[in-house]
């Protein structure tokens, strides 16, 4: 399968912990993307790493590639209550995108 | 921003009938997409299309078709629809080529066939 897998499936933490989020994937990749979803709704784009990158920063996102482990993670620092929702990571490759089943993240006020 | 619709937010449809799913975009992107989200199963391409009247087969096309005749606009047909079609539709676009290959995402339609 060309999907990524994230892992852990459910993470439940307290506002203000940081959220660490892990995909693992199988093929070769362009690029690796993390997305959000907020129940019921579509995806939010938040951050790409390419492949030829080891760490990148947005805001309270810090996300790591490793290539050669075929792995990334997503860390949230100082988690809200509004970070709630589920978090995919999409791998991709030749103009598609592959998705996993993704983490469904819980922040308790 | 980007915006992408789809017609309905919950449509519920009987077994056998013809369904039209419809996804509309404003900001002038060549990819379109369609997606199915299961519970477990995450999301599967179902179709995709690069460019006007083009059109790829994604991981699931099976009971599907797709009609691209604007560039703006990219329906998803189900000319049969079954119980197994039963999820949330999503939709979305990107620009090509571009260097960020970023994915912008319609709210999703949630079908149920009964």
């Amino acid at each position: 399968s060309q999907q990524g897998e994230e892992d852990p499936q459910a993470l439940s933490i307290q506002e203000g912990e940081n959220a660490t989020m892990n995909c693992s994937y199988k093929t070769s990749i362009n690029n690796l993307q993390w997305y959000r979803q907020n129940s019921g709704r579509g995806l939010v784009h938040l951050i790409l790493i390419r492949s030829n990158e080891r760490e990148k920063h947005s805001g309270r996102l810090r996300v790591t590639l490793d290539t050669s482990k075929k792995s990334s993670s997503l860390l949230i620092t100082a988690s809200r209550a509004a970070d709630t929702a589920s978090y995919f990571c999409a791998l991709y490759n030749f103009n598609k995108f592959y998705f996993g089943s993704g983490t469904k993240l819980n922040v308790k006020p | 921003d980007v915006k992408v619709t789809q017609s309905s937010r919950y449509l519920v449809k009987r077994t056998g009938e013809k369904v039209f799913l419809e996804c509309v975009q404003d900001m002038d992107h060549e990819n379109m997409f369609w997606y199915r989200q299961d519970p477990g199963l995450g999301l599967r391409l179902i179709y995709f299309s690069y460019d006007v009247k083009m059109k790829e087969k994604g991981d699931i096309p099976e009971g599907y078709s797709v009609s691209r005749e604007k560039k703006e606009r990219f329906s998803l047909i189900l000319e049969s629809a079954s119980t197994n079609q039963t999820s949330m539709y999503l939709c979305a676009s990107s620009l090509w080529p571009r260097t960020t290959y970023e994915q912008y995402f319609g709210p999703g339609t949630r079908l149920t066939v009964t």
